[in-house]
């Protein structure tokens, strides 16, 4: 079955830098997730599109945005890069459709693993 | 706001032996709550799901999970460790009153002795 694709896997920049994050979530799914997750830690909710709006946006820096696509890819972009936005980045995807067994099911990708130096 | 509690950021356990993995919550609202699993260097693999069917839910790999809302418990378990289960395992509840984002626990390193 397919997945949720998250491109590139690895990504090293330098400070000041900007990076760009792709999501690709699983066919038919119109909820796509951002979640950051740094060394040792728990993933951390950053910002969420339900069909292609904002739906709603956690501890997300103002240095970061992020925007769904017609065709329901995102991107995180993320720029002035610090030391410590060095994380994995995770993408998740879902299908909100209520009264359905997989409702509220996130599916999540590999990750970005981002390195600022 | 929904929360989860995970007791013991590392169990370490026999090949063989069984694993429980605790797991507490907060929420206002009946809970939808999941455990997933993450290998190091890898993404994060759902496990299993309450989504207030079943109390008693079955996952992958063998392990299930026990919704007791009069304890705010969730705990995963597995009758019988293997060494490849050895892996993060993090509990999370899903916020429906925020497009159902993800809360997820500390996290609990799991290792399974040979």
């Amino acid at each position: 079955a397919a997945g949720v694709i998250q491109s590139p896997r690895h990504l090293i920049k330098e400070k000041r830098e900007t990076a760009t994050l792709k999501c690709y979530p699983i066919p038919r799914h119109d909820t796509v997730y951002w979640y950051q997750q740094g060394p040792g830690q728990d993933p951390q909710f950053l910002i969420s599109f339900y069909e292609k709006m904002q739906s709603d946006k956690g501890s997300i820096p103002d240095r970061f945005s992020a925007q769904q696509f017609s065709d329901y890819h995102s991107e995180l972009n993320m720029s002035s890069l610090e030391l410590g936005d060095s994380a994995l980045y995770f993408c998740a995807s879902s299908l909100l459709v209520l009264g359905t067994s997989d409702t509220d099911t996130q599916y999540f990708g590999p990750g970005t693993r981002l390195t600022v130096l | 706001a929904q929360s989860v509690t995970q007791l013991g950021s590392h169990v370490s356990v026999s090949e063989g032996a069984l694993v429980l993995l605790r797991c507490n919550y907060s929420s206002s609202v009946p809970p939808y709550l999941f455990w997933y699993v993450q290998y190091p260097n890898q993404g994060l693999q759902l496990l299993l799901k309450y989504t207030s069917a079943a109390t008693l839910v079955k996952g992958i790999n063998g392990f299930e999970a026990e919704f007791k809302k009069s304890e705010t418990s969730f705990h995963l378990t597995k009758p019988s460790a293997h060494m490849s289960d050895a892996a993060e395992y993090f509990c999370a509840v899903s916020d429906r009153g925020s497009n159902y984002k993800l809360t997820f626990g500390k996290g609990t390193l799991l290792t399974v002795n040979p």
